[in-house]
C-alpha cells in the first residue's frame, strides 16, 4: 500500500524549535516530490514548499520562505519540516503529500497537529 | 502569484441534486495544472480531479471537471450523502496556490 505516515501531534512554546516527519512506503520514495501543506484552524489549505528526495532539491512558497526548512533523508524514506523558532501563529495542521500527475498531490499523510502556546 | 477564487462559499443542496462549483483564476492557468480536492472534517484532503478534467484513481464518475484559461468547474452530477464536504481547487504556475474552498452542505 502506498502511504505517507506523519509523526505525532506536538505542543510547543513560542521560541522553541521543532522538526516533524513524513515517512513514505509502498513506492519509490526518491522519484516523487513531497510537498508540505498548512491548514490553520478552521481555514483553507496553504502550500508551504516541496522537496525531491532523490537529490533534496527544494522549493518554497514565496510567503513562507525563510520561516521553515524542508529536508529529506532518502535512506529512510522520510521528509521533514522544521522550524527554528516557533510562533503562536504556527499553530496548524501540517500535511505532507506526494506530487503526481504533474502538480497534483495524490497521496496525503494523516496530518501532524502543531500547537504553539505559552 | 495566481489567486484562485472559488464560488459560492457555501452551497446548500439535497442528496440527488447537481452541484456546480466554480474556480476562477486571476491569470490564465494551464489546464494541465488545475486540480480539485475534497476534504471532510478531520480528514486529509483527497485528490478528485487533475489536469482540469481527469478523475483520479477510484473517484466515481459523478465527479467531473471542466474549463480552461481562467474559469474552471467541478460538477457533481448527483450528490450522495458522502459528498457533503469542502472542495478546493489548486493550480501550479510559477508557484502553487489553493482556492479558499467551497463547502457543500446538506439543505
Amino acid at each position: 500500500e502506498v502511504q505517507l505516515v506523519q509523526s505525532g501531534a506536538e505542543v510547543k512554546k513560542p521560541g522553541e524549535s521543532l522538526k516533524i516527519s513524513c515517512q513514505g512506503s509502498g513506492y519509490s520514495f526518491t522519484t516523487y516530490w513531497i510537498g508540505w501543506v498548512r491548514q490553520m484552524p478552521g481555514k483553507g489549505l496553504e502550500w508551504m514548499g516541496i522537496i525531491f528526495p532523490g537529490d533534496s532539491d527544494s522549493r518554497y512558497s514565496p510567503s513562507l520562505q525563510g520561516q521553515v526548512t524542508i529536508s529529506a533523508d532518502k535512506s529512510i524514506s522520510t521528509a521533514y519540516l522544521q522550524w527554528s523558532s516557533l510562533k503562536a501563529s504556527d499553530t496548524a495542521m501540517y500535511y505532507c503529500a506526494r506530487r503526481n500527475y504533474g502538480h497534483a498531490f495524490d497521496i496525503w499523510g494523516q496530518g501532524t497537529m502543531v500547537t504553539v502556546s505559552s | 502569484e495566481i489567486v484562485l477564487t472559488q464560488s459560492p462559499g457555501t452551497l446548500s443542496l439535497s442528496p440527488g441534486e447537481r452541484a456546480t462549483l466554480s474556480c476562477r483564476a486571476s491569470q490564465s492557468v494551464s489546464s494541465n495544472y488545475l486540480v480539485w480536492y475534497q476534504q471532510k472534517p478531520g480528514q486529509a484532503p483527497r485528490l478528485l480531479i487533475y489536469g482540469a478534467s481527469s478523475r483520479a484513481t477510484g473517484i466515481p464518475d459523478r465527479f467531473s471537471g471542466s474549463g480552461s484559461g481562467t474559469d474552471f468547474t467541478l460538477t457533481i452530477s448527483r450528490l450522495e450523502p458522502e459528498d457533503f464536504a469542502v472542495y478546493y481547487c489548486q493550480q501550479y504556475g510559477s508557484s502553487l496556490t489553493f482556492g479558499q474552498g467551497t463547502k457543500v452542505e446538506i439543505k
